[in-house]
């Protein structure tokens, strides 16, 4: 069975950082684009980035670029999301989730089928 | 940057049929997919490549797709539909994937 188990829920403070991890097991981890989604409070789905493990190639959506880094170990077939000094705004449940693409017939496609738990990081003074 | 436009609400009574919209100017050359999310849990996969179901989802979650325009299609809505669902794809370059803003389904 293909799982994304990811760590516990987070309680930090603005200015400090953090790293949360999302452990894939029952499939070839370095096959698979693996990504993270945020869900601030209330609010809707936002794509965060994708990691290819095979390469460490890594994607951003514009709005996440240079706000968090995405990173992967093979060896213990995890995926990381990081923030080098958190914020407020960053109070939110992110999901790691797998990612599938490519091309079938005369169209691309991009989606998810896979998704983990969900982590619940909460930032607040 | 690129956008998926999804309608803020749909409502239907039980038994009825919901659509549910969803728009992008690179959805004619981009399969989308759709997830349901229900309160306090993860997303879920309804429907993949515009019109595929994934094993375990009920016949009656259909998807359908014209031009510009996606369609999630409950046909027989159940009172366990309710839920939010969210339409996925990427911009023009695949390098960028978005998600719609998510509607609400209200089964009345």
């Amino acid at each position: 069975e293909v799982q994304l188990v990811q760590s516990g829920a987070e309680v930090k403070k603005p200015g400090e950082s953090l790293k949360i991890s999302c452990k894939a097991s029952g499939y070839s981890f370095t096959n698979y684009w693996i990504g993270w989604v945020r869900q601030m409070p209330g609010k809707g789905l936002e794509w965060m980035g994708i990691i290819y493990p095979g390469d460490s190639d890594a994607r951003y959506s514009p709005s996440f670029q240079g706000q968090v880094t995405i990173s992967v170990d093979k060896s213990n077939t995890t995926a990381y999301l990081q923030w080098g000094s958190l914020k407020a705004s960053d109070t939110a449940m992110y999901y790691c989730a797998r990612h599938e693409q490519g091309v079938s017939g005369n169209h691309y496609y991009f989606g998810i089928d896979v998704w983990g738990q969900g982590t619940t990081v909460t930032v607040s003074s | 940057s690129y956008e998926l436009t999804q309608p803020p609400s749909v409502s239907v009574s039980p038994g009825q049929t919901a659509r549910i919209t969803c728009s992008g100017d690179a959805l004619p050359k981009h399969y989308a997919y759709w997830y349901l999310q229900k309160p306090g849990q993860a997303p879920v996969l309804v429907i993949y490549k515009d019109t595929e179901r994934p094993s375990g989802i009920p016949e009656r979650f259909s998807g359908s797709s014209s031009r510009t325009t996606v369609t999630l299609t409950i046909s027989g809505v159940q009172t366990e539909d309710e839920a939010d669902y969210y339409c996925q794809s990427a911009d023009s370059s695949g390098i960028h994937w978005v998600f719609g803003g998510g509607t609400k389904l209200t089964v009345l």
